[in-house]
């Protein structure tokens, strides 16, 4: 079955600073990834997704992820941190071949200092 | 234009008692979900719908049954409530694409179930 490894818990950087989150994932065929963003006390929202095309994604916010699948990473990142990207960060991977079973990594609380 | 909704978004009951949790998408998906996020924020996958056929049904205690009456809605009953419970319940569609491959998920905006 496949499974994310969120590798840090706690992220603190300083407003200004770049970002990484860093996401490794375990499937046995060629998986769709994701980056999912939560706010205190809201939804989910999508912040990009990797489904074989490019492997360097683009999403919202100015974040960006990077499928390497010689290293089975998925590692987020931003060039320069603002205040309001404080939020849980979840990287999810999606097997096709085990009905789209989603499964989410533990997360990664994401901590902007000013 | 909610694409995903659920209702109630709070609800606070006493233990045993049974309660729902209505969901709807009207973004014409075919595949639904029902999370559970625990205090510690994380998000465990309970049950997953494809054209209201079951599909995945992790090992969550039988006292919770999901019905999806069209592929619109994905509802969640829960008999004799225990503290254990108290968690929030995120529901979320996909649509399936071709070769295997689905949509990201969107979300609903959770429901804070608090049993007492």
């Amino acid at each position: 079955a496949q499974s994310v490894t969120q590798l840090d818990s706690h992220v603190s950087v300083s407003e200004g600073t770049p970002v990484l989150l860093r996401c490794n994932y375990s499937s046995s065929y060629s998986p769709s990834l994701f980056w999912y963003v939560q706010h205190p006390n809201k939804g989910l929202q999508l912040l990009l997704k990797y489904t074989s095309a490019a492997t360097l994604v683009k999403g919202i916010n100015g974040f960006e992820a990077e499928f390497k699948k010689s290293e089975t990473s998925f590692h987020l990142t931003k060039p320069s941190a603002h205040m309001s990207d404080a939020a849980e960060y979840f990287c999810v991977v999606s097997d096709p071949y085990n009905n789209n079973d989603m499964r989410f990594g533990a997360g990664t609380r994401l901590t902007v200092k000013p | 234009d909610t694409a995903v909704s659920q209702t109630p978004k709070y609800l606070v009951t006493q233990m045993g008692n049974d309660k729902s949790i209505k969901c709807e998408q009207n973004l014409g998906h075919d595949t639904m979900y029902w999370y559970k996020q625990d205090s510690k924020k994380f998000l465990k996958i309970m049950f997953s719908y494809n054209n209201k056929e079951l599909i995945i049904n992790e090992t969550v205690p039988n006292r919770f049954s999901p019905k999806s009456p069209d592929k619109a809605h994905l509802n969640l009953h829960i008999n004799s409530l225990e503290l254990g419970d108290s968690a929030v319940y995120f529901c979320a569609s996909s649509r399936t694409l071709g070769q295997g491959k689905n949509t990201e998920a969107f979300f609903g905006q959770g429901t804070r179930l608090t049993v007492v």
